[in-house]
């Protein structure tokens, strides 16, 4: 099976602007989760869908958004980037039923605001 | 919410030698504990991961501890070898990926030849 893929793999915005990242999992997954990851902060959790619905929500302001198509891929958002908006965003999907839990990453998006 | 603390930040062992990290919990909850090593520039890639039924598993040169009492885990790596250099990041959840994973700030593991 192909593994997650993330698109775009880099970006570089400007202050103010917004950004939508895509995230296509692995097939058959349909949870797929969003983490960012900065040298400061660490890998954090963003949000997580399952079947188009958020389950699940992390500590980070309204600007950060997404939503989950019918196929699972899914997309996140950010309005109103920030320079500490500057991070790699990463996916991960995972099957969820029963005990298969496990997340596989993407490569990731690095997003640089300046 | 959940919090993991792991230690050290920054390990350096001799190829051959074995390495030890640790990792705490604070949700009794947490019933699902996975490691990842991330390599510069690449993506976290899971190792081994294990669950709250179970107090050790292991796999070839790598194994895990859970003590669901003192709530912590580590992950044990045997034979050290120049490929093992990464970050090793450890994480738990209460279910897995539906509440999200909580991370550790990862370990800078450094083998020396």
């Amino acid at each position: 099976k192909a593994g997650v893929t993330q698109t775009p793999r880099y970006l570089i915005k400007t202050r103010g602007q917004q950004v939508t990242l895509s995230c296509s999992p692995i097939s058959g997954h349909r949870s797929v989760s969003w983490y960012q990851q900065t040298p400061g902060q660490g890998l954090q959790f963003l949000f997580e869908y399952f079947s188009e619905t958020q389950r699940n929500k992390g500590n980070f302001p309204g600007r950060f958004s997404g939503r989950q198509f019918s196929n699972s891929r899914s997309e996140m958002n950010v309005s109103t980037l920030e320079l500490g908006d500057s991070a790699l965003y990463l996916c991960a999907s995972s099957w969820q039923q029963g005990d298969q839990e496990t997340q596989y990453f993407g490569p990731g998006t690095r997003l640089l605001v300046l | 919410g959940e919090n993991v603390e792991q230690h050290p930040s920054t390990l350096s062992v001799q190829e051959g030698d074995s390495a030890v990290i640790k990792c705490t919990y604070s949700d009794s909850a947490s019933n699902y504990f996975p490691w990842y090593k991330q390599e510069l520039g690449k993506r976290p890639q899971l190792i081994i991961d294990i669950r709250s039924n179970v107090g050790e598993k292991k796999d070839q040169r790598i194994a895990v501890t859970l003590n669901k009492t003192a709530k912590h885990f580590s992950l044990h790596i045997t034979e050290t070898q120049p490929e093992d250099s990464a970050v090793y990041f450890c994480a738990a959840s209460p279910r897995g990926g539906a509440d999200g994973l909580t991370f550790g700030k990862g370990t800078h593991l450094i083998i020396q030849p």
